[in-house]
């Protein structure tokens, strides 16, 4: 999956507590995006990453928070878990600006009880 | 605000024939339309980009459209098979830095 690795793959947590999603890629691509899919939302942007420590807010950005300290790895976390947040999270990475193809993770299916 | 619809939740096709697919987007024009295939358990994956000049591109069996007068893109399969059934997803631009995503479409290919 074009050198990107998500991990972990499955997690459950309780209300309350902080959890960490950490996203690798070999390919040294300068973007980096966290997606949250849900059923009849579709994948929802929660943060990107246009280089090291560049972040900005996606349209779902609320009770999260990223970090980028290095080019291949991409962090989201969850300060203090909540039900609403269980989800499966996507990482994906591009070359471009958006309009070239984007690379996705396996993703991450978090269940917060 | 800006959005971008699948309308079709589900779609069964005959093997053999044109699945067609559609996305909506209103609000907005986006520069460039994507396509994705998504497996179950697994991320989507990139099948085909469309730019707003352009009408049409194809690769292999697929093709994809892009009017800008109906805001809209149609996305074929020609000669569909069993294991192209999965859910498709359109993905168009939505700020300098991200894709907007539809909710997907689920295909499936009776044998």
């Amino acid at each position: 999956d074009a050198g990107i690795t998500q991990s972990p793959r499955h997690k459950v947590t309780e209300t309350g507590t902080p959890v960490t999603l950490r996203c690798h890629q070999t390919e040294n691509h300068r973007y980096m995006y966290w997606y949250r899919q849900d059923p009849g939302h579709g994948l929802r942007l929660i943060h990107y990453s246009y280089g090291v420590k560049d972040t900005d807010k996606g349209e779902v950005s609320d009770g999260y928070s990223v970090s980028r300290s290095k080019t291949e790895d991409f962090l989201l976390t969850l300060e203090s878990a909540t039900s609403s947040q269980t989800s499966v999270y996507f990482c994906a990475i591009s070359d471009g600006l958006g309009n070239t193809e984007a690379f996705f993770g396996q993703g991450t299916r978090l269940t917060v009880v | 605000s800006q959005k971008i619809e699948q309308n079709s939740e589900a779609l069964n096709i005959q093997e053999g024939k044109t699945a067609t697919l559609t996305c909506n987007y209103t609000n907005y024009s986006p520069a460039y339309l994507q396509w994705y295939r998504q497996d179950p358990g697994r991320g989507p994956v990139f099948l085909l980009l469309i730019r707003e000049n352009e009408k049409e591109k194809r690769k292999e069996r697929l093709k994809v459209t892009f009017d800008t007068t109906l805001k809209q893109s149609l996305f074929h399969i020609t000669a569909s098979q069993p294991a192209d059934s999965a859910t498709y997803l359109c993905a168009a631009q939505g700020g300098a830095n991200n894709l907007f995503f539809g909710t997907g479409t689920r295909l499936t290919v009776i044998p």
